[in-house]
């Protein structure tokens, strides 16, 4: 039972450049969410989907886009990464909307 | 808008004592909170979750108190270890429309031997 997991672990990217990050849990889990974190900023949320088949915006969704592929998967694109989008990005799934269990994370840098 | 406020500055106790730490926040009556802890490098792990009807929680060293009337939340960690050593983060809903929570910046905790 792996619970969250997340790749790549680390991804070096230049401006304008895409790329997907993949989310994946094995909890049979209903919600998934992505969330950035930055010094000083805390934990803030980028997308969600409370179910397979729906996804919403939360706090900070420009420059990103999502898929929810199955229930098991849930994507964050970046089309054209810019600096500021340089963060650790953390995905979570959640049976009901109170526990979230979080993968160990994925640290970006776009240069 | 809601706001969110624990210590940003780190808490140093020494081992064997409680740790305290406080998330006030403004605006909203929400209806749960919850604590994360997060070790460097990982992710948030959940701890422990209060409702607006509960004063006060319990999971073996752990203590979560919940003043509605305040607006804040208190942690404390008895018998405080260094392996207690991270950070700490709050985590409620900011309004009424949504279940998600949204979280503190967290407040680092220092158990020092």
């Amino acid at each position: 039972n792996a619970g969250v997991t997340q790749t790549p672990k680390f991804q070096v990217l230049k401006t304008g450049q895409s790329m997907t990050l993949q989310c994946a849990q094995d909890m049979n889990h209903n919600s998934m969410y992505w969330y950035r974190q930055d010094p000083g900023m805390g934990l803030r949320l980028i997308y969600y989907s409370a179910s397979e088949g729906t996804t919403d915006k939360g706090e900070v969704p420009n420059g990103y886009n999502v898929s929810r592929l199955n229930k098991r998967e849930f994507s964050l694109r970046l089309e054209s990464a810019a600096p500021s989008q340089t963060s650790v990005y953390f995905c979570a799934s959640s049976e009901n909307s109170y526990e979230q269990y979080f993968g160990p994370g994925t640290r970006l840098t776009v240069t | 808008s809601q706001k969110i406020e624990q210590n940003s500055e780190a808490l140093n106790i020494q081992e064997g004592k409680t740790a305290t730490l406080t998330c006030n926040y403004t605006n909203y009556s929400p209806a749960y909170l919850q604590w994360y802890r997060q070790d460097p490098g990982r992710g948030p792990v959940f701890l422990l979750l209060i409702r607006e009807n509960e004063k006060e929680k319990r999971k073996e060293r752990l203590k979560v108190t919940f003043d509605t009337t305040l607006k804040q939340s208190l942690f404390h960690i008895t018998a405080s270890q260094p392996a207690d050593s991270a950070t700490y983060l709050c985590a409620l809903p900011v309004s009424g429309g949504s279940y998600i929570p949204t979280f503190g910046r967290g407040t680092s905790l220092i158990v020092h031997p």
